[in-house]
């Protein structure tokens, strides 16, 4: 079974630059989460979605940072204009579904590390 | 809001020795679950053991067990036959019941593996 896929797996942008980051679920899953991971801390949930609709969003700062998931597989990520404290990695995973039970685990991707100057 | 906290940022073991990682939590809630993930230089976390808040028994799965203390808000690690391949982040993680799912992370504990 292929696991949670993220491109690109690093960026180095500039301040105020734009940046978006591509999540593909392992197949049939119905939930996706980004996570922001800042160096020496744990990630941080940013938002989740049960197909194509939003769960939790609550720490996505959305003056800069948006989501979308348009047919309930892949996700995209976009983060505009970027600021120095965005450096951080970000981490894509999914689940089979949200309900408590062994199908709420959580299958992380490799994660895409962006730099910015 | 719940808080996770790991205290130690390092810990170091000899290879086929035994090492237990400390994470402390903070909820209201009465059911809950807690986790431990790994996540090697790959950076990709691996759900390494999960406990529900409502069982007594702690969870076990391989070398790997937790010891569970609710009234205390414990939850650590144990690694039993510590192996090379065992070196990396480990986090403590919290999830609430019927809360979406939502892992709220510690800080992480850095496991080195002396051979």
């Amino acid at each position: 079974e292929a696991g949670v896929a993220q491109s690109p797996r690093y960026k180095i942008i500039e301040k105020r630059q734009s940046v978006a980051f591509w999540c593909n679920p392992i197949s049939g899953h119905a939930t996706l989460y980004w996570y922001q991971q800042i160096l020496g801390q744990g990630p941080k949930l940013l938002i989740q979605f049960q197909n194509n609709g939003v769960v939790d969003d609550s720490q996505l700062p959305k003056d800069r940072f948006s989501a979308e998931r348009l047919k309930g597989v892949d996700s995209t990520l976009k983060i505009q204009p970027a600021k120095l404290e965005d450096s951080a990695v970000y981490l894509c995973a999914s689940s089979l579904e949200s309900r408590v039970g062994l199908t709420d685990t959580q299958y992380f991707g490799p994660g895409t590390r962006l730099t910015v100057l | 809001a719940q808080t996770v906290t790991q205290s130690q940022p390092e810990m170091s073991v000899q290879e086929a020795e035994t090492v237990t990682l400390s994470c402390t939590y903070d909820t209201s809630e009465s059911d809950y679950y807690l986790f431990w993930y790994k996540q090697p230089p790959s950076r990709q976390m691996i759900l390494v053991i999960r406990q529900e808040a409502y069982k007594q028994q702690n969870a076990t799965e391989n070398r790997f067990s937790v010891n569970f203390q609710k009234a205390a808000k414990s939850f650590s690690l144990k690694i039993s036959d510590s192996q090379l391949g065992d070196a990396a982040m480990y986090f403590c993680a919290y999830r609430r019941d019927n809360a979406g799912n939502m892992l709220t992370f510690g800080g992480g504990t850095r496991l080195m593996v002396k051979p």
